[in-house]
């Protein structure tokens, strides 16, 4: 069955450094999604890709779907201790379900 | 997020006893689902709905059942045949609007086997 990936699974950052997480999927996605979960919280949508090769940003989180639409990126700039918590894509092939990632969590130290 | 309610927050199984999470929603979506996340893991697929009166499995079916008898209503039984069901279950719903296929989430169900 299909299979989404995410490296690094965990990384501890000061704040300030930047902080990548990659997600590559075992199969050609139609879209791509990206969702945050603090700790002890439930995900929330942070965005939506569905281009080949589609950049985004949100104030300093810049996401990216591949040309091949199987992997995708989420790049923080200058991390903030409220960037903590795990990071999810997930990925779909049409619009009934989504497969998640496994995630990967940050922690930024002060 | 806001308008998908799951309870209770914590529940505990006893040994071959039947569970019942609910999950309610206000949010006018059409398709729901259910979601089991282990700790450090991502999550995996139990069951979803697309419409009233129809479900379908995921992928880590087994042990578990649901019903949808109402829009807003999908609850998921966790029955004693789920060896392992210590778990945090996560209820989501799935816009059809413009914003399709953004899935919104509850607070979270956490289970423990007593």
């Amino acid at each position: 069955g299909q299979q989404v990936m995410q490296i690094p699974q965990y990384q501890h950052v000061q704040e300030g450094e930047d902080f990548t997480t990659y997600c590559n999927s075992s199969t050609t996605l139609s879209n791509i999604q990206w969702y945050k979960q603090r700790p002890g919280g439930h995900p929330v949508f942070l965005i939506q890709l569905v281009k080949s090769g589609e950049v985004k940003k949100q104030k300093r989180l810049t996401f990216q779907f591949g040309e091949a639409k199987k992997n995708s990126s989420l790049h923080i700039t200058a991390t903030q201790t409220t960037d903590v918590g795990t990071y999810f894509c997930a990925g779909g092939t049409g619009f009934q379900k989504l497969v998640f990632g496994t995630g990967t969590r940050l922690l930024v130290s002060p | 997020d806001g308008g998908i309610t799951q309870s209770p927050k914590y529940l505990f199984r006893k040994e071959g006893q039947n569970v019942t999470l609910s999950c309610e929603q206000n949010l006018n979506h059409d398709a729901m689902y259910w979601y089991r996340q282990d700790p450090g893991q991502g999550l995996r697929l139990i069951y979803y709905s697309q419409i009233v009166n129809d479900f379908q499995k995921g992928d880590i079916a087994e042990g578990y059942s649901v019903s949808r008898e109402k829009k807003e209503s999908f609850p998921l039984t966790v029955t004693s045949a789920q060896k392992n069901p210590t778990a945090f279950y996560l209820c989501a719903s799935r816009s059809s609007g413009v914003d399709k296929n953004i899935q919104y989430f509850g607070a979270g169900t956490r289970l423990s086997v007593l």
